[in-house]
């Protein structure tokens, strides 16, 4: 079955630096990638997707990168604030049915 | 407002005590969602529902049961909890399943389960 590794687990930038996300997908075959934001004691929202035929997709501070040939999707934050700090989940899907997710990233922005 | 609900939020129980933790969406989404989230193992899928009395196995299904009589509702039940079901515990729900891709799920507020 499908595997994501995410890394790194913990990330402290400085406000206004940039973020880095990465993950690695084991099955070749997915095809549905979203990002969700989990704020302390709240439930995950989806912050971005992206799907196996879109290489880039930007929405403002955030973008996401697909590498299908190195199964491997990154999240960018830009210009960082210190209401980006949250634990942040990759995921991956090969079918509508499953979605299989990362361990999670704890992203701390220090003011 | 469009939402998924869960009930209760928090609850504490005792080895082998069955309970229900309810689920509902009042947005005519047909596929439906459980997942744990255990620290450091993120989110891990137990059952899912594609639609009305279809349901099928996540990754971690053992010691759960799950049910898809109506279509805003999918409660999960634990006939005999267990220390080791400790866990936050959330609902999703998104509008249709079956197509190439999955679709956008909207979580429910969760639901923190001690068993002792």
């Amino acid at each position: 079955g499908e595997n994501v590794e995410q890394h790194p687990s913990t990330l402290s930038v400085q406000e206004g630096d940039s973020a880095v996300i990465k993950c690695t997908y084991s099955d070749s075959a997915s095809n549905y990638f979203p990002w969700y934001k989990q704020e302390l004691g709240k439930r995950p929202q989806l912050i971005i997707d992206i799907r196996s035929n879109v290489g880039e997709k930007k929405d403002q501070r955030i973008a996401v990168t697909l590498n299908k040939t190195a199964k491997h999707f990154s999240l960018h934050i830009t210009e960082t604030q210190p209401e980006d700090s949250a634990v942040y989940f990759c995921a991956a899907s090969l079918d509508s049915y499953k979605l299989i997710f990362g361990s999670g990233t704890r992203l701390l922005v220090r003011p | 407002e469009a939402q998924v609900t869960q009930n209760p939020r928090y609850l504490i129980t005792v080895t082998g005590k069955k309970l229900t933790v309810t689920c509902s969406q009042n947005m005519n989404h047909e596929y439906m969602s459980w997942y744990r989230q255990d620290p450091g193992l993120g989110l891990r899928q137990i059952y899912y529902s594609m639609n009305v009395e279809v349901t099928d196995k996540g990754d971690v299904p053992e010691g759960y049961k799950v049910s898809r009589k109506e279509k805003r509702n999918f409660p999960l039940i634990l006939e005999s909890p267990s220390p080791n079901q400790t866990s936050l515990y959330f609902c999703a729900s998104s509008l249709v399943a079956g197509g190439l891709y999955q679709e956008t799920q909207y979580f429910g507020p969760g639901t923190r389960l001690l068993v002792l």
